[in-house]
């Protein structure tokens, strides 16, 4: 079955540590996404790629970052600039213009 | 900038009873309108969306949905509630100038069923 495949499920990161959460679909989707959620915040949009090798920035990037090297994967890094990561993260997709985006199950980010 | 507003943060509801949840959004021309469901731990499902033509929108599960642009509401509705359907609710908004390149959601409403 397609879809997209998101992990850990849960992630713990100590102070001072980048961690980095796995985003992979196989529904030969084009864009790609990454939300924060938060309780009683919906969710936020940290970043987006429409294409191979070419990203953008959302609505809360700083302290994360991105890369898509390859169209099936979309992995965020959470790193040690990122002062509050405790969140529920979520991945999404879509085949772009007019198309609802899927989400996998998403990774929950705690701090030891 | 878009923007939703879902102004009920809980509702409570017998099980068999009617249901709407409330969405409004702000957008300078006819929007990309969304509803999705999120159970707990989970990632979000589509259960329908408004793109264009008739306003009234039929979805998974035996929800709809009517777009009212006098009022720029999407009001989600379901004549007869089922246990099942507790969960948290989001609305979003994609921006048609882009397509669904950027979706902006609403803060959600949970959903509990009582017996």
């Amino acid at each position: 079955d397609g879809g997209i495949t998101q992990s850990p499920k849960y992630l713990f990161r100590k102070e001072g540590q980048n961690v980095t959460l796995s985003c992979e679909q196989n529904l030969n989707h084009d864009a790609m996404y990454w939300y924060r959620q938060d309780p009683g915040q919906g969710l936020r949009l940290i970043y987006y790629s429409q294409i191979v090798n070419d990203f953008q920035k959302g609505d809360i990037a700083e302290g994360y970052s991105v890369s898509r090297e390859k169209k099936e994967s979309f992995p965020l890094t959470v790193t040690s600039a990122q002062k509050n990561p405790t969140a529920f993260y979520l991945c999404a997709s879509t085949r772009t213009l007019n198309q609802p985006q899927h989400f996998g199950d998403g990774t929950r980010l705690s701090i030891l | 900038a878009q923007s939703v507003t879902q102004p009920d943060i809980h509702i409570t509801v017998s099980e068999g009873a009617s249901l709407e949840l409330r969405c409004n959004y702000s957008y300078g021309a006819t929007p990309y309108l969304f509803w999705y469901v999120q159970s707990p731990g989970q990632g979000l499902q589509l259960l329908l969306k408004y793109f264009s033509g008739d306003t009234l929108v039929q979805g998974i599960k035996g929800f709809e949905a009517e777009f009212k642009r006098s009022q720029s509401s999407f009001n989600l509705r379901k004549p007869s509630v089922h246990w099942s359907d507790a969960a948290e609710y989001f609305c979003a908004v994609g921006d048609t100038n882009f397509g669904n390149e950027k979706l902006t959601f609403g803060t959600g409403t949970r959903l509990t069923i009582i017996p």
